[in-house]
């Protein structure tokens, strides 16, 4: 199994381009995350999904947008990204929410925003 | 301002010896998880503690939980140069519902061989 995928791992835009993350599961878990990472801070949550076709808002959700058409991908959109999102992003899936137990993390996608 | 803040932010010690880092957080929990980061890679779950445990073991880790001070201890002990990474302790309220997962700061580890 290869667990949590993401791709690209490293990308640089320009102000105002858009681009579209990728992360895959090959575990059949319901729930998926992504969160990002920043310099002197913890995880924060972007979007969620608890199940195919469902996404839900979480902490930092502004300037971003989600899809989860299959189960097994979600979907992280930038769609005019700004030297503010420039960060690690990481994808995560689980069993059950992510309060109640693991959350498998995939590599991270290293994005600059010129 | 974070639920959970580590300390130390940064901690060095020599292959053998045990690391102890801890979780300060402001809320009531449910649980408490730890995760590892190893430089550019995904966290790794270690272990989950919930409110009404108070220790809790996984091989060489051990997890303490003191709601009343409302804070958490990682111990790594017998410490190997594997184990250099970052620390992140991550709390899961009581209220806001089981998606609610409040990661810290963590603690960066090195361990010198």
């Amino acid at each position: 199994n290869a667990g949590v995928t993401q791709t690209p791992k490293f990308r640089v835009l320009k102000t105002g381009q858009s681009m579209t993350l990728l992360c895959a599961q090959d575990m059949n878990h319901e729930y998926m995350y992504w969160y990002r990472q920043d310099p002197g801070m913890g995880l924060r949550l972007i979007h969620y999904s608890v199940g195919e076709g469902t996404t839900a808002k979480g902490e930092v959700p502004d300037g971003y947008n989600v899809s989860r058409l299959k189960k097994q991908n979600f979907l992280l959109g930038l769609e005019s990204a700004a030297p503010s999102q420039t960060s690690v992003y990481f994808c995560a899936s689980s069993v059950r929410l992510a309060g109640s137990g693991e959350q498998f993390f995939g590599p991270g996608t290293r994005l600059t925003v010129l | 301002s974070q639920q959970g803040e580590e300390d130390p932010q940064a901690l060095s010690i020599q292959e053998g010896e045990n690391a102890t880092m801890n979780c300060s957080y402001k809320t009531s929990i449910n649980n408490l998880q730890w995760y590892r980061q190893n430089s550019g890679r995904g966290l790794v779950h270690l272990i989950l503690i919930r409110s009404n445990e108070r220790e809790k073991h996984s091989g060489r880790l051990r997890v303490t939980l003191d709601t009343s001070k409302k804070s958490s201890s990682l111990l790594i002990t017998a410490s190997r140069a594997a184990d250099t990474a970052s620390y992140f302790c991550a709390t899961v309220p009581n209220s806001g519902g089981y998606q609610k997962v409040t990661f810290g700061t963590g603690t960066k580890l090195q361990v010198i061989p």
